[in-house]
């Protein structure tokens, strides 16, 4: 099962907007990632938030954890064409003993 | 660039066909994963290993064959394959296996006919 779930699956917006994608999640958790995928290629780190922190800044990047909601939200501020991509969460699964990943919200970025 | 290569970028093979995927980091990771990212579905994980050792195999079919032959390379032998194991392969690495930040390679495309 998924550990990390995004929303929306799909999200399109204006150069210079802001994107805000969510993430949920289910069991307890040490730290959560974001990661980003450029269409066809590997996924890239972001920004890793552990669980004593509720927000973490890197440039135009800002993401927030709430563990009692079991959620984060990744921030995107003043958008560019080229942050049009994927986005997925992370998070550790015990039993797989690996990082599991959501399904990702797409993110397009109109110029 | 992550410091994780990927050969070849794309393959195109037929079902009764054997091929290798080759992975590389130069990192100094001690984990290495394969997973398998298919159209409309979540990256799935397939293998890890830590210090070249195999430490979960996550139900995959045998005609997938994974090898790691020292901690820097990681290889999955590919053999009479489906169509429906079309997809793009992505190798990662890690410092230490869990919860540490993952290094991606550009992936394969693979197209099983």
């Amino acid at each position: 099962s998924q550990q990390g779930e995004e929303d929306p699956q799909a999200l399109s917006i204006q150069e210079g907007e802001n994107a805000t994608m969510n993430c949920s999640y289910k069991t307890s958790i040490n730290n959560l990632q974001w990661y980003r995928q450029n269409s066809g290629r590997g996924l890239v780190h972001l920004i890793l938030i552990r669980s004593n922190e509720r927000e973490k800044h890197s440039g135009r990047l800002r993401v927030t954890l709430d563990t009692s909601k079991k959620s984060s939200s990744l921030l995107i501020t003043a958008s560019r064409a080229a942050d049009t991509a994927s986005y997925f969460c992370a998070t550790y699964d015990t039993g797989r003993r690996a990082l599991t990943f959501g399904s990702g919200t797409r993110l397009q970025v109109q110029p | 660039e992550t410091g994780v290569t990927q050969t070849p970028r794309h393959l195109v093979m037929g079902m009764t066909n054997k091929k290798s995927l080759k992975c590389e980091q130069h990192l100094g990771h001690n984990a290495m994963y394969w997973y398998k990212q298919s159209a409309k579905k979540p990256l799935e994980l397939m293998f890890v290993y830590s210090l070249e050792e195999r430490v979960e195999n996550n139900s995959v079919p045998s005609r997938f064959s994974p090898e790691c032959p020292n901690s820097s390379h990681l290889f999955l032998h590919l053999h009479t394959l489906q169509p429906e194991d079309s997809a793009l392969y992505l190798c990662a690495s890690s410092r230490e296996s869990g919860q540490e930040t993952q290094y991606f390679g550009p992936g394969t495309r693979l197209l099983v006919l």
